[in-house]
């Protein structure tokens, strides 16, 4: 149980593009999704915390309107990568939890390349 | 100070040795606390949970609470060569919905 599935795992894009990755929890139903942002040989930065039907709340220095989240449903939520830039290339994780645990589990993360 | 610290190592241990990583947390009211393993170029994978003071074991992995020192570590027997990878620390602070992880620390165990 608790499997998490991003998509796509990875994906290239031009600079200037926008980029948008899927996050669904496959056996369970998530209220609350987490998104990370994680360069080489970096630790995890959370980026935004989103709970179903309610706006994303972003951490301090990531900007709201590059990065749109969106949880729409109990099984899914996306982020957005608006206008890309070479600088936004890393690897992006979500994370999920049940309304009934305190654990998370990860989806395998999408690695992205602005070129 | 940060709010959940960890070495971050690397710690090299022998094969079939036992791993020892170490954690503290600031927030003295956290409640739940995690341990992820996390292998190059892979998002992190849950390992154990610990709610409670004491010892909480699972297979190889032996997780240890002490609220008061505000301190939970992980220990691994028997290490294997497949248990190299960085282990990241996470606590569930009491005023937070989300988890605080640490910067982890990577375990290098040697034949």
């Amino acid at each position: 149980g608790a499997v998490v599935s991003q998509h796509p795992s990875w994906v290239i894009c031009k600079s200037g593009t926008s980029v948008k990755i899927e996050c669904r929890s496959l056996d369970f139903q998530a209220t609350t999704m987490f998104w990370y942002r994680q360069f080489p040989k970096q630790s995890l930065m959370l980026m935004a915390t989103s709970n179903e039907g309610s706006k994303a709340t972003y951490e301090q220095g990531v900007e709201k309107d590059k990065f749109l989240i969106n949880h729409a449903s109990l099984t899914l939520s996306t982020l957005t990568v608006t206008s890309a830039h070479p600088e936004d290339s890393s690897f992006y994780i979500c994370s999920a939890r049940a309304a009934s645990g305190y654990e998370q589990y990860f989806g395998p993360g999408t690695r992205l390349t602005v070129t | 100070q940060k709010e959940v610290e960890q070495n971050s190592g690397p710690l090299s241990v022998p094969e079939g040795a036992i791993a020892s990583l170490n954690c503290t947390y600031s927030d003295r009211g956290s409640q739940s606390f995690f341990w992820y393993r996390q292998y190059s170029g892979k998002s992190p994978e849950l390992i154990m949970f610990i709610y409670s003071n004491g010892d909480k074991e699972d297979g190889r992995f032996t997780a240890q609470l002490n609220k008061a020192s505000q301190y939970v570590s992980l220990l691994i027997r028997d290490s294997q060569p497949s248990d190299s990878a960085t282990y990241l620390c996470a606590v569930r602070t009491s005023s937070a919905s989300k988890i605080i992880f640490g910067s982890g620390t990577r375990l290098s165990i040697r034949p």
